[in-house]
This record gives structure tokens, sequence and C-alpha cells, in this order.
């Protein structure tokens, strides 16, 4: 059965700081891996998506990397602005869209 | 010109009723699901439909039970609510099903008191 883990829970940094959210899972048979935001009340935003052949995805201030064999990814962000926080998601694919989540990471960027 | 849709956005109500969730997407979309997040944040696939027909049925308790009367629309109708079935549910969808970025609704916040 497949896994999520994301470490820290939360995250406090203060405002031009580059950052890196990890994210590990235990089963490396996965179609893509995705990372999502998701604000307070809203639904969640997909940012990156990094299919199982590829190593990483840019966008913009946002790097994610994926390293399928270790059972890891990262999402770099550049930068950091107070905008930038929210709730950053991870969670892969195993097959048919059946996206396993983890729990997350509350990123607060202090001004 | 929301992409998906769902209403509404809060839902309160008592043990033992019956609610309905609505969800509608307007990207053309082959594929649409029904999330739960409970308390503690987790997200976790409940069903999804490609063009109408069944393809994800997790272990979800039968008073559960989807309808997609079309491929734009997938709602949740919830019988005898507990007061476990207290979460956010959300709605999403994707072009055809597979390996593809996956498009939320704004979620439906249901208390059952």
């Amino acid at each position: 059965k497949q896994e999520v883990t994301q470490i820290p829970a939360a995250l406090s940094v203060p405002e031009g700081e580059n950052l890196v959210l990890n994210c590990s899972f235990t089963d490396s048979a996965i179609y893509n891996l995705q990372w999502f935001r998701q604000d307070p009340g809203k639904g969640l935003t997909s940012l990156l998506l990094i299919q199982s052949s590829q190593r990483e995805q840019t966008s913009g201030r946002l790097n994610a990397s994926l390293d399928k064999s270790s059972g890891r990814s990262t999402l770099y962000i550049a930068a950091s602005q107070p905008g930038d926080s929210a709730t950053y998601l991870c969670a892969v694919d195993g097959a048919n869209s059946k996206l396993t989540f983890g729990k997350g990471i509350t990123l607060s960027v202090r001004p | 010109d929301t992409a998906v849709s769902q209403t509404p956005k809060y839902l309160v109500t008592q043990m033992g009723n019956d609610k309905s969730i609505k969800c509608e997407q307007n990207l053309g979309h082959d594929t649409m699901y029904w999330y739960k997040q409970d308390s503690k944040k987790f997200l976790k696939i409940m069903f999804s439909y490609n063009n109408k027909e069944l393809i994800i049925n997790e272990t979800v308790p039968n008073r559960f039970s989807p309808k997609s009367p079309d491929k734009a629309h997938l709602n949740l109708h919830i019988n005898s609510l507990e007061l476990g079935d207290s979460a956010v549910y959300f709605c999403a969808s994707s072009l055809r099903g597979g390996q593809e970025k996956l498009f939320f609704g704004s979620g439906t916040q249901l208390s059952v008191l």
C-alpha cells in the first residue's frame, strides 16, 4: 500500500529565502507525482506534474524533482514571497489517476 | 467561468438526514472524482467516473452514492448521515483519467451535528 510522507508539517521562513519542501513515498511503481497548493477554504491547485520518466519540472520560481528509485521528490521555491504562504501537498499516481496524497506542509512566509 | 464548481460550499445537517453535493466542470474533461479530506487533513479518493462510467470505487460505505447524469456532472448523495461523515468533500476532474493534472473544486464543508 502506497504511503506518502511530508515532513515537517509546518515551516516558517522570512521573505526572500530559497526553500525546499520534501516528499517521500514507499512504492516506487508510480506513473507520476504532482505537487499541489491549497489555500485556506479553497480547493487544490496543481503546480507541477512530473511523469515517472522525468527527473524534474519547472514553472516560474518553482522546481520539482523526482527520484523514483529512492522514493523522493522535492519542491524548490526560489525567492519566497508572502503570497507563497499556503499548504503544499504532494501526491503520487499509481494507476487511473488514483492519487495518494501526503498530509501537506503548511508554509508561512514572513514579510 | 469557474472550471470545477461544487455546491453548496457549506452544509450543516443533523445525523440521519440525506443530503446531496453537486459538481459540474466546464473543461470538457472525461473523468471526474470525489475526494474526502478528513479532520487530519488527509485527502483520500472515494470515486471516479469516466464518461459516466464508474472506474474507481474505494472502500466507502454504501450510504454514499455517486451519480453522473453526463460527463460534465458528478453528484454525491449521502444517506443516513453520521457524525463521522463530517469532512471537506472535493470534486475534481481530469482530461482523460490517466496520468494527468487534476483540477479541483473549492470543496464542500459538511458538518453533521
